[in-house]
């Protein structure tokens, strides 16, 4: 069964450095699109990253990347200079076809920034 | 450019009463539709999807119960509430089923069953 896994339930980091967030994964699909979502306190989930397992190279967008080590089934989210903005819930997440296009959802990592 | 709204934004009602809550989506025709719970503190849990008009697939058995009268309007119901439905109702769409394909939320509901 698919199944996704946070094991940080809170994270601090200082503001201006860089904070990897962990997301271990499980999937017997070849096929599969993995998801970072960033929750702040009015609820909204907001898309970030997304990488595809039969992409290369990790995806990066602004401050954000993703480290995909495919062998190791993680897709780790990488925050570069961390704004005091950054302070959320942050959701990682998988679609495969076994999961019929529906999202799985780990259950998520708080990161606090500290000024 | 594609947006999906929710209503209402926050709700109390007691137990035993019905719920009505309601997305639309803007700009795309033809979405996958998604009806998702999340408790306090909790991840998300996949409730309802829907691939077409009046084509709804239940992820989770229990009281609620969606459907999508039309092709940009998706509706989660129950007929009577329990204290157990608390919780933060979120609605997404996604172009299509593909596991390329992100899924975009809005802004979400806050029930709380008294």
């Amino acid at each position: 069964a698919q199944k996704i896994t946070q094991t940080q339930p809170g994270m601090f980091v200082q503001e201006k450095e860089a904070v990897t967030l962990d997301c271990t994964y499980d999937t017997s699909d070849q096929s599969y699109g993995l998801f970072w979502y960033k929750q702040p306190s009015s609820g909204e989930m907001i898309f970030l990253i997304y990488q595809g397992s039969y992409d290369e190279q990790n995806a990066t967008e602004g401050r954000y990347s993703l480290n995909f080590q495919k062998a190791r089934k993680s897709a780790n989210l990488v925050i570069s200079a961390s704004q005091l903005g950054d302070s959320a819930m942050y959701f990682c997440a998988m679609r495969d076809r076994g999961s019929q296009g529906n999202l799985i959802f780990g259950k998520g990592t708080k990161l606090s920034v500290k000024p | 450019s594609q947006t999906i709204h929710q209503w209402p934004a926050t709700l109390v009602q007691p137990v035993g009463s019905p719920l009505s809550l309601e997305c639309t989506v803007e700009g795309t025709s033809n979405p996958n539709l998604y009806w998702y719970r999340q408790a306090a503190g909790r991840g998300l849990q996949l409730l309802f999807y829907s691939v077409g008009i009046g084509q709804i697939s239940s992820e989770v058995p229990q009281n609620l119960s969606a459907s999508r009268p039309q092709d940009r309007q998706f509706i989660l119901s129950s007929k009577k509430l329990l204290l157990s439905d608390s919780g933060f109702y979120l609605c997404a769409w996604s172009v299509d089923s593909n596991t390329y394909n992100e899924q975009f939320f809005g802004p979400g509901t806050r029930l709380t069953v008294l």
